[in-house]
């Protein structure tokens, strides 16, 4: 079956600029995960998203940091007035959270940002 | 506090040889899971193998297995009869059940070149 896919694959932007990231998880998982990839931070958590529960925003690094799951399915990422510490790779991840066996993660490809 | 510590420098492994990758966790919690992903130079992450806190037996997928010593907190990646597909950069993950939400927390990566 498909797994999770990411649009756009690169992203270049000005600083300043709004952008919008979209994750579509594997069919049928509950969960969906956002995470950043970059050089000096690694991978960071970002914002989990569980069926029709509130998300949980704990990870998002400011208030410029905004997401939303539409339908428990497709989810936007969206960054505000971009800067260029926000350039990294933005991984997004889904799972079954069956409650049961590994609820492993399964990653998209990861959306590449640059914020010139 | 870092969860995860991964501090081996780049490998060079040869073809056909086995390889291990170092992981030490930091958890209070008494039941967590530890992941094993691997990120080739594509950028995808790839879900390799799961270990249980409450697994009696280390895990096994293939030529991956899991060095579980949970005394030790430690939960070691071996990979055997290496491959040139095999080179990649490798995180160790774990997830806490305190925190109620799955998120991951990774170590820095261990980078892997296997050479023929």
């Amino acid at each position: 079956g498909a797994g999770v896919s990411q649009s756009p694959s690169n992203k270049v932007t000005e600083k300043g600029k709004d952008v919008e990231l979209r994750c579509d998880p594997i069919s049928g998982h509950t969960a969906l995960y956002w995470y950043r990839q970059s050089l000096g931070q690694g991978l960071e958590f970002l914002i989990y998203f569980q069926g029709n529960s509130a998300p949980d925003k704990s990870g998002l690094p400011s208030d410029r940091f905004s997401a939303e799951r539409t339908g428990g399915s497709v989810s936007t990422l969206t960054i505000q007035r971009t800067q260029q510490e926000d350039s990294a790779v933005y991984l997004c991840a889904s799972s079954g959270n069956s409650g049961g066996g590994t609820d492993t993660q399964y990653f998209g490809p990861g959306t590449r940002l640059t914020v010139l | 506090a870092q969860k995860i510590t991964q501090t081996q420098p780049g490998m060079f492994v040869q073809e056909k040889e086995a390889v291990t990758l170092d992981c030490t966790y930091d958890t209070s919690d008494q039941s967590y899971g530890l992941f094993w992903y691997k990120q080739p130079s594509s950028g995808e992450m790839i879900f390799l193998i799961y270990q249980g806190s409450y697994d009696e037996q280390n895990a096994t997928e293939g030529r991956y297995s899991l060095n579980f010593q949970k005394a030790r907190k430690s939960a070691n990646l071996v990979i055997s009869a290496s491959q040139l597909g095999d080179s990649a950069m490798y995180f160790c993950a774990m997830r806490e059940a305190l925190y109620g939400n799955n998120r991951l927390a990774f170590g820095k990566g261990n980078q892997v070149v296997v050479i023929p």
